[in-house]
Order: structure tokens, then C-alpha cells, then sequence
């Protein structure tokens, strides 16, 4: 299975761009790479998802090299609201999409 | 972005009593289920996964008897916690997607179950 390795906090400015690194070394080459974000007593909230390259939507981009090995989430200009955990993971092709959680990043933003 | 929706919210129940949770896929058909446990500061926990109309496969160390999980249709999945005790609370999360998309499609997240045994 493709375990994931993220730090386990970060802290951050209100302002800021947060970057959070995620290595995956035992990635499959048809598994996707995928960010969650959860506040306490929530379920995840999916934040985004790429296979390689770079990814972008509304609230985040993903940062991917080309051997897949580690992924980049990036977020712009963070708010207060931000503070949560971010889970970094690989969605398991072969698994039917299989999600295995890893301890994920407590990320801490101050005003 | 899709919506699933767990029920109850919160549950308090006596030791020895089942509990039911039900995980509803609102807009999209759920060929896949997962259920996660989560234990306060921990991270989520996968027990099983559930595809519509076959048996689910349970993670290892996680007793398919006590925690029986139904997937009869595309859009519900259920957890039946069994004989609860104590150390059953916790917080149960269910995730859904429609694999039918191939790996690219996303899991939607249920809002979480939290579950005290009293």
C-alpha cells in the first residue's frame, strides 16, 4: 500500500502561501494523489486530486514531479479559517479507490 | 460538489444495545462505500469497504461481526454497531464514490457519527 509521509504541523500567517509536502514513494502508477482538509468533528472535505503535474482549482493548487514520488499542496493566501488537518493520500486504482489515512498536517494559522 | 449525509449526527446508547448508522449517497451513484473510525486526535481509521450488493471486505483487526455493514442499494450503506461498549465510542465517518469513474473519481466524505456508549 502506498503510505504517505507529511509534516505533522505547520504553522502560518493569516496572508501567507502555506505549502505542505507529502512523499509517497511507493505510489502506483495508476493510483491518484489526493488532499483532504478536516476540522474537528467533521468528515474530510476534498480539497483536490491530480495524477501528475500541476493541478488548480479555486482554493488550492497540487504540485506533482514527474516521478510522482511526492506531491506539494499549495495555498494561497491563507485565512484563519484555514486552520485544520490536511491529509495527504493516494487514492488505491486497484482498490476501488481505497483511502488510507496517514496522520496528516495540523496547520495552525495566526493573525 | 456531491453530497453525502450520515444519520444520526450523534448517538448515545447503553452498553450491550446495536446501533445503526446510515450513510446516503444524495447525488450520485455510490458503487463503493468506505467506513472510517476516528479517535480524538487521531486520524481516521478505514474498517471496510462495501461495494453495492456484495459482502464488505473489513480491515484487518476490525471483527465483521460486531460492526456489520450493508451496501443493498447505490445510494445507502449502513453500519450496524453491535453489542456497543464503551470502547466503541467514537467518531464514524462513511465515504462514498462512484468508481465507476475510473481512480480519477474523488470520495465525498459523510459529515461523521459520534457515537457514545454509555
Amino acid at each position: 500500500l502506498a503510505k504517505t509521509t507529511q509534516p505533522i504541523s505547520m504553522d502560518s500567517y493569516e496572508g501567507q502561501e502555506v505549502n505542505i509536502t507529502c512523499s509517497h514513494n511507493n505510489i502506483a502508477t495508476n493510483d491518484y494523489i489526493t488532499w483532504y482538509q478536516q476540522f474537528p468533528s467533521q468528515g474530510p472535505r476534498f480539497i483536490i486530486q491530480g495524477y501528475k503535474t500541476k493541478v488548480t482549482n479555486e482554493v488550492a493548487s497540487l504540485f506533482i514531479p514527474a516521478d510522482r514520488k511526492s506531491s506539494t499542496l499549495s495555498l494561497p493566501r491563507v485565512s484563519l479559517s484555514d486552520t485544520a488537518v490536511y491529509y495527504c493520500l493516494v487514492a488505491l486504482y486497484n482498490q476501488g479507490g481505497k483511502l488510507i489515512f496517514g496522520q496528516g498536517t495540523e496547520l495552525s494559522v495566526k493573525p | 460538489g456531491a453530497v453525502v449525509s450520515q444519520h444520526p449526527s450523534w448517538v448515545i446508547c447503553k452498553s450491550g444495545t446495536s446501533v445503526k448508522i446510515e450513510c446516503r449517497s444524495l447525488d450520485f451513484q455510490a458503487t463503493t462505500m468506505f467506513w472510517y473510525r476516528q479517535f480524538p486526535k487521531q486520524s481516521l481509521m478505514l474498517m471496510a469497504t462495501s461495494n453495492e450488493g456484495s459482502k464488505a471486505t473489513y480491515e484487518q483487526g476490525v471483527e465483521k461481526d460486531k460492526f456489520l455493514i450493508n451496501h443493498a442499494s447505490l445510494t445507502l450503506s449502513t453500519l450496524t454497531v453491535t453489542s456497543a461498549h464503551p470502547e466503541d465510542s467514537s467518531f464514524y465517518i462513511c465515504s462514498a464514490r462512484d468508481a465507476r469513474g475510473g481512480g480519477g473519481t474523488e470520495a465525498f466524505f459523510g459529515q461523521g457519527t459520534r457515537l457514545t456508549v454509555v
